[in-house]
C-alpha cells in the first residue's frame, strides 16, 4: 500500500511564500500529483512530477526527488483566494492514485 | 454532459438500506476512481478501475463494490449502508493509467447513513 505523509495544517501571510512538503512510500511510482481543494468542493488539478526536479506553472511550482520519495509544492505571491486544503497524490505501479490527508492552508492579510 | 458527473448530490439513507452512486464521464477516459472523503483522512481510495472490464480494490473496499459494463459509467454500491460509511464520496477518472495525465473529479456525493 501507500504511505503519503504532509503536514496537516500551514499559516502564512499574504504576498509571501510557503513551502508544502510530502513524503511518500509506495509499490511502484507512475508520477506524483498536487491538487488543491476549496472547503465543500471538488479537488482540481495543480502540477505533477513524474521525472526528478521542479516544475513551474505560475506561481506555483512542484519539486520531485524520487530517491528520496519526496515532493514539494511552492506557492509564491500567496493570495488569500490560495486558503485551501493541498493534498498530495502518488500513483503506484498497478496505477492506483493515492492521496495524503491533506495540508490546509490558512493565508493570513 | 460535459465532464464528469455523479448523481444524486447528496442522500439520506436508512442503515441496512441498498444504495448505488452513479458516476458518468464523457471524456472517453480509461481510468476511473471512487474516493470517500472524511474530515482529517483526507480521500481515500475505495475501489478503480484502469479500464473497461477491469476493477481493483483500493484502500477502503469493505462494504462496497464496482462494475465497469462500458468506459462511461462506473456506479458504486453499498449492499447494506452502515452509519460509517456516512461520508463525501467522489468520483474521479483520467485519461489512461499508464500515461501521466491528471485525474478529474466529480462534484462529488454527500451520504449520510442514519
Amino acid at each position: 500500500g501507500q504511505n503519503i505523509d504532509q503536514p496537516t495544517e500551514m499559516t502564512a501571510t499574504e504576498g509571501a511564500i510557503v513551502q508544502i512538503n510530502c513524503t511518500y512510500q509506495t509499490s511502484g511510482f507512475n508520477g506524483l500529483f498536487w491538487y488543491q481543494q476549496h472547503a465543500g468542493e471538488a479537488p482540481t488539478f495543480l502540477s505533477y512530477n513524474v521525472l526528478d526536479g521542479l516544475e513551474e506553472k505560475g506561481r506555483f511550482s512542484s519539486f520531485l526527488s524520487r530517491s528520496k520519495g519526496y515532493s514539494y509544492l511552492l506557492l509564491k505571491e500567496l493570495q488569500m483566494k490560495d486558503s485551501a486544503s493541498y493534498l498530495c497524490a502518488v500513483r503506484d505501479s498497478d496505477y492506483k492514485l493515492s492521496f495524503g490527508a491533506g495540508t490546509t492552508v490558512t493565508v493570513r492579510a | 454532459i460535459a465532464g464528469i458527473t455523479q448523481a444524486p448530490t447528496s442522500q439520506i439513507l436508512a442503515a441496512g438500506r441498498r444504495m448505488t452512486l452513479r458516476c458518468t464521464q464523457d471524456m472517453r477516459h480509461n481510468a476511473m476512481y471512487w474516493y470517500r472523503q472524511d474530515l482529517g483522512l483526507g480521500l481515500r481510495l475505495i475501489h478503480y478501475s484502469n479500464t473497461a472490464g477491469t476493477t481493483g480494490k483500493g484502500e477502503v473496499p469493505d462494504g462496497y463494490s464496482v462494475s465497469r459494463a462500458n468506459t462511461d459509467d462506473f456506479p458504486l454500491t453499498l449492499a447494506s449502508a452502515v452509519p460509517s460509511q456516512t461520508s463525501v464520496y467522489f468520483c474521479a477518472s483520467s485519461d489512461s493509467p499508464d500515461r501521466v495525465t491528471e485525474a478529474f473529479f466529480g462534484q462529488g456525493t454527500r451520504l449520510t447513513v442514519v
